[in-house]
């Protein structure tokens, strides 16, 4: 069983569309991350979510928008996808909002053309 | 605000080398350290942690000592595998918010 599960795993898209990125965890945890990774590998935190409550809003452009729908679950919507999106997208979750031991999806590739 | 720097990459070793990644931080009070390792095509995973000064976390051979004198967490393995190839991460924890370096890439050849 997957612990951290996102999908798609690869996202190649044209600029300008909207794409989402569903992520889904079955380890009871409180908190869920949205996390950046760019070509250098270099990781930047977007979002998290602590019992579907917003907790990290970091500067990210309006047109990312997070949803968590319960606890279990957070979605990330970008709306008019520019070249620079493109990047490994990943989610994970802890078991409560200090932090501590993240637990991280397998990513999703996202390929802005 | 606070921050992680790590050596850069790539670094590429033999099998049963000696591997030393070296890590520093720059926080206000007391942070938790960690080090999370990406093998090819995963996500990240943690590998070991300590939580205050003097503590040394272990796993799967690796080691690393919390250095409050030296802002330091350099992480240590004594005989590396090939099945250690991966890109490890150092980061902070400190009010809530993990902090990630910019990853260091390991390639252990045969």
């Amino acid at each position: 069983d997957t612990a951290v599960s996102q999908t798609p795993k690869y996202l190649v898209t044209q600029m300008g569309n909207d794409k989402s990125i569903k992520c889904e965890q079955n380890l009871g945890h409180d908190t869920m991350y949205w996390y950046k990774q760019d070509s250098k590998k270099f990781l930047k935190i977007m979002f998290s979510y602590n019992n579907k409550e917003l907790i990290i809003n970091e500067t990210v452009p309006n047109r990312f928008s997070p949803k968590s729908p319960d606890k279990a679950h957070l979605n990330l919507h970008i709306n008019s996808l520019e070249l620079g999106d493109s990047a490994v997208y990943f989610c994970a979750s802890s078991l409560r909002w200090n932090g501590e031991k993240l637990f991280f999806g397998s990513g999703t590739q996202l390929s802005v053309l | 605000g606070d921050s992680v720097t790590q050596m850069e990459g790539p670094v590429t070793l033999s099998e049963e080398a000696f591997l030393t990644i070296n890590c520093t931080y720059t926080a206000t009070g007391y942070p938790s350290l960690f080090w999370y390792v990406q093998y090819p095509g995963e996500g990240l995973q943690l590998l070991l942690k300590a939580t205050k000064a003097d503590d040394k976390g272990s796993n799967k051979g690796f080691e690393a000592t919390y250095r409050k004198e030296t802002t330091s967490f350099h992480l240590e393995k004594g005989s590396v595998q090939v099945s250690d190839s991966a890109v490890y991460f150092c980061a902070l924890l400190n009010d809530y918010k993990l902090s990630f370096g910019a990853g260091t890439t390991v390639t252990v050849r045969a």
